[in-house]
């Protein structure tokens, strides 16, 4: 069946302005997680959701962080006011339960000019 | 907080060597995945093992819960193996969220 998928697959934007990164998990699985890498290091925890709650959100760096996500599938993370900092690779996973194996989709790579 | 150390953090071997990747948690945890990031930087799954040994293929794992470590085996390396290995562990005292190590970089020459 079909991964988790991630869009945009790039974006480039100037700083001070809103991106919008989008997750659609695997069908069927109720957890639902945003990591960040920045280059050259380890993934960092942002959110985890839990059907279309979010038990977990400390992680999100900043109050310029927030995400949703609807009908127990689609996640959206939003980033208002970018800043140069943001840029990095934003990584989604999701899994058949909590605590359950997580699958990572392919990332968006976010460049902050 | 937990800490995962992996290591050695630099590798490189010659095609058809053998290696042990390490890495060490420092709390007790619930789960553990062993993950290969490919230079297209995709995550691919290699293993999810809380304990015990597992084997697929060339690659072997194994996790010692109550000394807290785990070690990823790879046998008769080939180039393709090349990438950046991570540990990841869900923290019995966090949510079911994974942290990562700073994962081990393979280069494998032919």
């Amino acid at each position: 069946g079909a991964g988790v998928s991630q869009s945009p697959s790039n974006k480039v934007t100037e700083k001070g302005k809103d991106v919008e990164l989008r997750c659609d998990p695997i069908s069927g699985h109720t957890a639902l997680y945003w990591y960040r890498q920045r280059l050259g290091q380890g993934l960092e925890f942002l959110i985890y959701f839990q059907g279309n709650s979010a038990p977990d959100k400390s992680g999100l760096p900043s109050d310029r962080f927030s995400a949703e996500r609807t009908g127990e599938s689609v996640s959206t993370l939003t980033i208002q006011r970018t800043q140069q900092e943001d840029s990095a690779v934003y990584l989604c996973a999701s899994s058949p339960l909590a605590g359950g194996e997580q699958f990572f989709g392919p990332g968006t790579r976010l460049t902050v000019l | 907080g937990i800490q995962v150390e992996q290591s050695p953090p630099d590798l490189i071997l010659q095609e058809g060597a053998n290696s042990t990747l390490r890495c060490n948690f420092s709390d007790s945890v619930n789960n553990l995945q062993w993950f290969h990031q490919n230079p297209w930087g995709q995550l691919i799954n290699l293993f999810y093992i809380p304990s015990g040994t597992k084997q697929n293929g060339r690659l072997s794992a194994t996790t010692v819960a109550t000394e807290r470590y785990s070690l990823l085996y790879i046998s008769s390396s080939q180039t393709t193996d090349s990438g950046v290995y991570f540990c990841a562990v869900e923290w019995r005292d966090s949510s079911y969220k994974l942290i990562f190590g700073s994962g081990t970089r393979l280069l494998v020459r032919p």
